[in-house]
């Protein structure tokens, strides 16, 4: 069965630090690969997304990610973060075959001025 | 302007007592999905429309029923809600995209709705 791990549950950072979150999927075949994002008290909004071709895809916001398949993983990265970056990150995977999203558990993420 | 509206944002009901959450939505998606979210965890899926066609995750307990009427409307109907019930309930549609020989299938949500049981 297919499953996302995102081993960053809470990340807390200053304002203009890098940031990078971990997502890794177990599935053998050909996937697409989501960042949705849920800003407090809103609903989950996709920040971007991998289907195929360029594995460095960018995103709203500054966000990018990058595929890289030999490892089974799909980073979230920004330069450097905003105090409106303060939200939950959430990796998901779909396959070919599928409409069904398997969503990781979220990383929560806290910008402080 | 919302394209998934939830109805209501936050609902409560008692132990037992049937509650119904709705699911619009502006896109003429054919695919809709109720998901439940619990507290700091990944939303998971429930069931699924493709058209008319009803797909039942295999562990959503009966107690867990949806309705479409039309491609715009989707409900969630919870028979006997217990006290593990309470959560945030996600409403999402889509539509396949063909591109470059390839179906490409994104998901919008609606804000959710929150359900308390007393």
């Amino acid at each position: 069965a297919q499953s996302v791990s995102q081993h960053n549950h809470h990340v807390i950072l200053s304002e203009a630090a890098s940031l990078e979150l971990g997502c890794n999927y177990s599935y053998g075949g050909t996937v697409n690969l989501f960042w949705y994002v849920q800003y407090p008290g809103q609903h989950l909004q996709l920040l971007l997304k991998y289907f195929s071709g360029d594995p460095l895809v960018k995103g709203i916001k500054g966000f990018e990610a990058e595929f890289i398949k030999s490892k089974f993983s799909f980073n979230l990265r920004k330069p450097s973060v905003q105090w409106s970056d303060t939200a939950e990150y959430f990796c998901a995977v779909n396959s070919l075959n599928t409409d069904k999203l398997i969503f990781g558990t979220g990383t929560r993420l806290q910008v402080f001025p | 302007d919302a394209m998934v509206i939830q109805n209501p944002r936050y609902q409560v009901t008692q132990f037992g007592k049937p509650v119904t959450l709705s699911c619009s939505q502006t896109l003429n998606h054919n695919v809709m999905y109720w998901y439940q979210q619990k507290s700091s965890q990944a939303p998971k899926l429930l069931f699924h429309y493709y058209d008319k066609d009803f797909n039942n995750e295999a562990d959503t307990p009966d107690n867990f029923q949806s309705r479409r009427p039309n491609t715009s409307f989707c409900f969630l109907d919870i028979r006997s809600p217990g006290l593990g019930d309470a959560a945030m309930y996600l409403c999402a549609t889509s539509r396949e995209v063909g591109v470059a020989g390839q179906f490409q299938n994104i998901q919008y949500f609606g804000a959710g709705t929150r359900l308390s049981v007393l």
